[in-house]
């Protein structure tokens, strides 16, 4: 079964700082890997994806995210952190399973908070 | 703004009754999913649908169901609600064929069961 695991229930960092949010995954054939972030009281944000191609990926507000498939990881980096970074950030895969058509379903791993300080 | 919309944003209720979930997808996107999101569980999947066809299903309890109407939107029905049930449930919506692309999430409906 797919599955993401992301090993720290909270990152502290200061502002300015780099930051990584760390990521490991485990599939069955190719993944494909997600970021997304959720502000207090709202809804997940997409941030970015890996599907296939340069190991290093761009995405929203800064951040990028580096597929490792040797380490099955794919952590989150921004090099310098704002303080309007601090939320709960989820790593996701997209679940590869045959449902009999189509399907894009998630699966999330449990999220590490982020908190930046001035 | 991701195109998804939720009602309500909030509901308070109490154990034993029934709620309806209300989520409209974006425009054009087929596929609808549903996720439970609580401080113990995490983001569960609940169920997705495709063009009105139930498409995948994940540990959604035999209490609540969903539909997905001709106009694509979709409702979760919970019912005989208990206290654990109190959480924050998400729709999704994706364009449909399978492809590489991300889920869209509304901001959620907040269910509160006292």
């Amino acid at each position: 079964a797919q599955s993401v695991a992301q090993p720290e229930d909270q990152v502290n960092v200061a502002e300015g700082n780099p930051l990584t949010v760390k990521c490991t995954y485990s599939v069955s054939g190719n993944p494909y890997l997600f970021w997304y972030v959720q502000y207090p009281n709202r809804g997940l944000q997409f941030l970015l994806k890996y599907i296939t191609g340069d190991n290093l990926v761009k995405g929203s507000y800064g951040f990028e995210a580096e597929f490792n498939k040797s380490q099955t990881s794919f952590h989150l980096k921004k090099p310098s952190a704002l303080v309007s970074d601090s939320a709960l950030y989820f790593c996701a895969v997209r679940d590869g399973m045959n449902y009999g058509g189509a399907t894009n379903k998630l699966i999330f791993g449990t999220g590490t908070l982020l908190a930046v300080q001035p | 703004d991701s195109g998804v919309t939720q009602t309500p944003k909030h509901l308070i209720t109490a154990t034993g009754q029934r709620v309806t979930l209300r989520c409209s997808p974006r425009s054009g996107d087929l596929s609808v999913y549903w996720y439970q999101q609580s401080l113990d569980q995490g983001l569960q999947f609940l169920i997705q649908y495709y063009n009105g066809e139930e498409r995948a299903k994940g540990n959604i309890l035999e209490r609540f169901s969903a539909q997905q109407f001709p106009d694509l939107h979709s409702e979760l029905n919970l019912s005989s609600l208990e206290l654990g049930d109190s959480a924050l449930y998400f729709c999704a919506s994706s364009p449909g064929q399978v492809n590489t692309g991300e889920l869209f999430f509304g901001e959620g409906s907040r269910l509160t069961v006292l």
